[in-house]
């Protein structure tokens, strides 16, 4: 019962450095989400995906980027990290009007 | 913009105590409204959830009432266990639009033995 499945789960980088955050999920979903989540101000949407083929800025897009790369797939890219990058980072999918499905996060720190 | 307000924690019980968590919403049209849980080191987790106005959500003995007069969905259980101590999250998704989840900031919950 995999879910939604994230990875890597923990991350250190240096200013300037690139990386991409995997996200997988083997409900057969349509929507996808990737959230941010920083201290006492909830979760908030970096960008979204209504549909395979489909991306959407969310509430703070600036900094990233994102792939639908199939329906299973939805991967968040920091092209140039930057220190108030530093956060916990949640993937999520969601089907028709259910409720959405989160994976366990990946804590990204960066120096 | 929606937005939702809850109340700040940590909120410090002890066992069997009763708890309440207070949630507000600033929303247009109907949105559905969420609890969502946080154990440490994990990622979020649904707790329950209403969908229109008047419907109790409730799970492992949590309830909150979709109350769109106060637009508040406050959470609360009779008698807390120490395996409750997590971080709560009241969140709402719009009807329209990119049915993305709004959340509030969180509200730790600790209970004592």
């Amino acid at each position: 019962n995999a879910g939604v499945t994230q990875t890597p789960k923990f991350q250190v980088l240096k200013t300037g450095q690139s990386m991409t955050l995997q996200c997988a999920q083997d409900m057969n979903h349509n929507s996808m989400y990737w959230y941010r989540q920083d201290p006492g101000m909830g979760l908030r949407l970096i960008y979204y995906s209504a549909s395979e083929g489909t991306t959407d800025k969310g509430e703070v897009p600036n900094g990233y980027n994102v792939s639908r790369l199939n329906k299973r797939e939805f991967s968040l890219r920091l092209e140039s990290a930057a220190p108030s990058q530093t956060s916990v980072y949640f993937c999520a999918s969601r089907q028709s009007n259910q409720p959405q499905h989160f994976g366990d996060g990946t804590r990204l720190s960066i120096l | 913009g929606n937005s939702v307000t809850q109340m700040e924690g940590p909120v410090t019980l002890s066992e069997e105590a009763f708890l309440t968590i207070n949630c507000t919403y600033t929303a247009t049209g109907y949105p559905s409204l969420f609890w969502y849980v946080q154990y440490p080191g994990e990622g979020l987790q649904l707790l329950l959830k209403a969908t229109k106005a008047d419907d109790k959500g409730s799970n492992k003995g949590f309830e909150a009432t979709y109350r769109k007069e106060t637009t508040s969905f406050h959470l609360e259980k009779g008698s807390v266990q120490v395996s409750d101590s997590a971080v709560y999250f009241c969140a709402l998704r719009s009807d329209t639009g990119r049915r993305a989840l709004t959340f509030g900031s969180g509200t730790r919950l600790q209970v004592q033995p």
